[in-house]
């Protein structure tokens, strides 16, 4: 079974350019998060989605962040500007549903903006 | 709101050794658990999961358990080896949403 892939795996940009993360979950999962992690730290939920629709992006900030799902399948989250306190590395994780079940990960984007 | 704690920060032991490390969380209130491994510069593996009305879950070398009132999981890891090495993450899945990450133990296995 294919897991979670994202791309790229990695990205360096300026500050104030914009940058945009693809995610594709293991098929047949409903739910897809993305999360930010800064280096030392646990990850931090931005978004998440059941389908195509956000249930939860409470945590996005949303003068600088966006994602979407549009078919309910694929995801893209993109920063613009960018700041330097955006270097992280940003997860995208599915599972088949939000409550007892599994959460699977990507491998990351690792972002460093200079 | 749900914090999550996990002590140590880091850890080194000696290959061989059994060793235990901790995820404490504030509220007890959470559909299930889980822990994950994370390998410098990598994803998040999914170690074991488990849901509100288990105690423990097994897989290999580990042992997780969780007792629900205290509001504490532990993870066992058993004669430990030098590829065990890497950052263990517990997160809670507080409300059928989000997980909680804690922010992980940082183990070195020495050969």
């Amino acid at each position: 079974e294919a897991g979670v892939a994202q791309s790229p795996r990695y990205k360096i940009i300026e500050k104030r350019q914009s940058v945009a993360f693809w995610c594709n979950p293991i098929s047949g999962h409903a739910t897809l998060y993305w999360y930010q992690q800064i280096l030392g730290q646990g990850p931090k939920l931005l978004i998440q989605f059941q389908n195509n629709g956000v249930v939860d992006d409470s945590q996005l900030p949303k003068d600088r962040f966006s994602a979407e799902r549009l078919k309910g399948v694929d995801s893209t989250l993109k920063i613009q500007p960018a700041k330097l306190e955006d270097s992280a590395v940003y997860l995208c994780a599915s599972s088949v549903g939000q409550l007892n079940t599994e959460a699977f990960f990507g491998q990351g984007t690792r972002l460093t903006v200079v | 709101k749900q914090e999550v704690t996990q002590i140590p920060a880091a850890l080194s032991v000696p290959e061989g050794e059994n060793l235990v490390l901790n995820c404490s969380f504030t509220d007890s209130a959470i559909y299930n658990l889980q822990w994950f491994r994370q390998d410098p510069g990598k994803g998040l593996t999914s170690l074991l999961l488990i849901q509100s009305s288990q105690r423990e879950q097994t897989s290999g070398r580990l042992n997780a358990s969780l007792d629900k009132s205290s509001g504490r999981s532990t993870l066992y890891i058993a004669a430990s080896q030098p590829g065990d090495s890497a950052t263990y993450l517990c997160a809670v899945r507080p409300r059928p949403r989000q997980l909680t990450f804690g922010s992980g133990t940082q183990l070195t296995v020495l050969p």
